[in-house]
């Protein structure tokens, strides 16, 4: 079966500080894959979705950035925090369209 | 911009008591989802619906899509303290692209 892994779990960080979340998926091959933002209060924003090994679409500009260097391992990253990176971050794969989503469960950053 | 709207932000309601929660859709759903969240955790996948007039339910709570797939309702019967979270609805619209509408709070009175 199909798991996904995230980690870590929580993360305090100071403000200029780095930033890498991982992100892998096991029992399947060429998974598509997201990472997602939820700041205090508000619902849930798609950042980044990868297709396929080193390919990367953003869709909101940012302080971020993502990178899949193995088809099923996808980072998120930072090179300097801003507080307003705060909230949290969830990862997710599917099989393609008309698939259903999985999500892992999830890092809460706080940016100090 | 958001395209799916959620409605209410936010919702209390007695112990016992009905309750519904829609998800509204500028454009047509190729499928649509619910899950439910308490903050700073992972995501419950409750029901997906795909065909236009669609229903499910699972336990207290029934979803549904409207035959247009541009509107869901999500319906808690008899609510108890168990369902309080933050409910999500989910969409696809174009291929590999999934997007979640704001989310509604709910908090149920013991």
């Amino acid at each position: 079966s199909q798991t996904i892994h995230q980690w870590p779990a929580t993360l305090v960080q100071p403000v200029g500080s780095p930033l890498s979340l991982e992100c892998t998926v096991e029992g399947t091959s060429n998974p598509n894959l997201y990472w997602y933002r939820q700041a205090a209060g508000r619902g849930l924003q798609l950042l980044f979705y990868s297709v396929g090994i080193g390919q990367i679409s953003s869709e909101v500009p940012q302080n971020l950035s993502a990178s899949r260097p193995q088809d099923r391992q996808f980072i998120l990253s930072s090179k300097k925090l801003l507080l307003s990176d705060s909230g949290f971050y969830l990862c997710a794969w599917s099989g393609g369209f008309g698939y259903g989503y999985t999500f892992g469960s999830g890092t809460r950053l706080t940016v100090v | 911009s958001q395209e799916l709207e959620q409605s209410p932000q936010s919702l209390i309601v007695q112990e016992g008591k009905n309750l519904t929660i829609n998800c509204t859709s500028s454009k047509t759903l190729y499928g649509l989802y619910w899950y439910k969240q308490k903050y700073g955790e992972g995501l419950i996948f409750l029901m997906m619906l795909q065909k236009g007039g669609e229903e499910k339910s699972h336990e207290k709570i029934t979803a549904k899509l409207d035959e247009k797939k541009q509107q869901s309702s999500l319906h808690i019967t008899a609510s108890q303290p168990s369902h309080a979270g933050i409910y999500l609805c989910g969409a696809i619209y174009n291929f590999n692209k999934f997007y979640f509408g704001s989310g509604t709070k709910l908090n149920v009175k013991p």
